[in-house]
């Protein structure tokens, strides 16, 4: 069974400051991994989608890198602004049916 | 992007009461949809996956009987909590997917803003 690991579950930064969000995952056999925005009572905001085969992807800020073989990934975000918190979730694709198992997620506090 | 809205966005109800929530695709067909749900501090939890005009396929541990599905058309799908108590009190999100060229592992999946339910 598929589990998703991010650790620590809060995260509070000065604003300016660069940041790893870490996620691990059990099972090396995925599709693809996601990394997901989630603010406060809302639903989930895309950020980043990795393939398995490949070993990065960015999006502005944003870098997402996966090792798949050692099950894990990093987000990656650059000179972090207040409007970068939110709670950060990580998901694989891997079965079958292609589910997604999601992390608890990551709450991050950019202070000004 | 595609977009995927939930109706009601909230809803309070009396203890053993039925609760509808729909989730549609606004800008896209969606062959697949899924629903969550989340509680506070916590993960998202499968609850159920559903094909258009199949039944939907339950996550172990979810209650079919109680927790309704259907997925009556390719942009609407709609879950009931039937006979809904406290406990069941949660955020429910959904999602939905698209096929293309038979590979999943390009689509991303497209997630609704939840429904935040409270039972009193």
């Amino acid at each position: 069974k598929q589990e998703v690991t991010q650790i620590p579950a809060a995260l509070s930064v000065p604003e300016g400051e660069n940041l790893v969000l870490n996620c691990s995952f059990t099972d090396s056999a995925i599709y693809n991994l996601q990394w997901f925005r989630q603010d406060p009572g809302k639903g989930l905001t895309s950020l980043l989608l990795i393939q398995s085969s490949q070993r990065e992807q960015t999006s502005g800020r944003l870098n997402a890198s996966l090792d798949k073989s050692s099950g894990r990934s990093t987000l990656y975000i650059a000179a972090s602004q207040p409007g970068d918190s939110a709670t950060y979730l990580c998901a694989v694709m891997t079965g079958a049916n292609s589910k997604l198992t999601f992390g608890k997620g990551i709450t991050l506090s950019v202070r000004p | 992007g595609a977009v995927v809205s939930q109706h009601p966005s909230w809803v309070i109800c009396k203890s053993g009461t039925s609760v509808k929530i729909e989730c549609r695709s606004l800008d896209f067909q969606a062959t697949t949809m899924f629903w969550y749900r989340q509680f506070p501090k916590q993960s998202l939890m499968l609850m159920a996956t559903s094909n258009e005009g199949s039944k939907a396929t339950y996550e172990q541990g979810v209650e079919k009987d109680k927790f309704l599905i259907n997925h009556a058309s390719l942009t609407l799908s709609t879950l009931t909590v039937t006979s809904a108590h406290p406990e069941d009190s949660s955020f429910y999100i959904c999602s939905a997917r698209v096929l293309a060229g038979g590979r999943w592992a390009q689509e991303t999946q497209y997630f609704g803003p939840g429904t935040r339910l409270l039972v009193l």
